[in-house]
């Protein structure tokens, strides 16, 4: 079993809707999680971090995390087509982060 | 504001050959990762260092592949001799002290025929 898990996609949503993004971790004793957006040909860039338990929000995204079933959302309100990239989740593991192989998100006017 | 910045941008080599890779961290930023990520294996860390000194390497595939951080400004990550499996965009990321906050540079694409 991969340590961080995510569904490749790609994930089609149309325009104005919400696109969720789900990814599960292995180590039940991970306390930090990430999230990472990559646009095509480009480097990952953070745009979330959550460390307890429920959602948190910024601007038009929200995390979301339940430790107990191991599992870390991120959900995207009013998705834009500007929101099309691989969205990477990354849980800590001691001093260092293990990521998943990301899933792709379009968003189609 | 300068990000992390990375050299060369693109890198075609023929298998044999030695391959350097460079690094500049954000001024201040204390810690530096080498990452490579490949379609099948996606995002992998190689090594990372706290204040120039290698913390972990257990990343790193095998003898052929070196890296060292003389300096808090500049890293470089060497593979001798390169192989073909070796192709694959190779990241460098800093952060201000730890894993948390990582940013990343513009990732050197290395080919190996």
């Amino acid at each position: 079993q991969k340590e961080v898990e995510q569904n490749s996609g790609p994930l089609s949503v149309p325009e104005g809707a919400i696109a969720s993004l789900n990814c599960t971790y292995s180590d039940r004793g991970s306390q930090s999680f990430f999230w990472y957006r990559q646009y095509s040909g480009k480097s990952p860039e953070l745009i979330m971090f959550i460390y307890s338990n429920g959602d948190k929000e910024d601007g038009r995204f929200t995390a979301q995390l339940n430790k107990a079933s191991q599992y870390v959302s991120l959900l995207i309100r009013d998705s834009q087509p500007s929101d099309s990239a691989t969205y990477l989740c990354a849980v800590r593991a001691g001093d260092k982060l293990i990521f998943g192989t990301g899933t792709r998100l379009q968003v189609f006017p | 504001d300068a990000g992390v910045i990375q050299s060369p941008r693109h890198e075609v080599t023929e298998m044999g050959q030695e391959v350097t890779l460079r690094c500049k961290p954000i001024s201040g930023h204390n810690s530096l990762f080498w990452y490579r990520q490949t379609m099948m294996r996606g995002l992998e860390l190689l090594i990372y260092f706290n204040n120039n000194v290698p913390i972990d390497d257990s990343g790193m595939p095998e003898d052929r592949f070196s890296a060292k951080m003389p300096n808090a400004s500049f890293s470089t990550l060497k593979i001798q001799p390169s192989e073909p499996r070796d192709s694959a965009v190779y990241f460098c990321a800093s952060s201000p002290g730890g894993p948390n906050e990582q940013f990343f540079g513009p990732g050197t694409r290395l080919t190996v025929l």
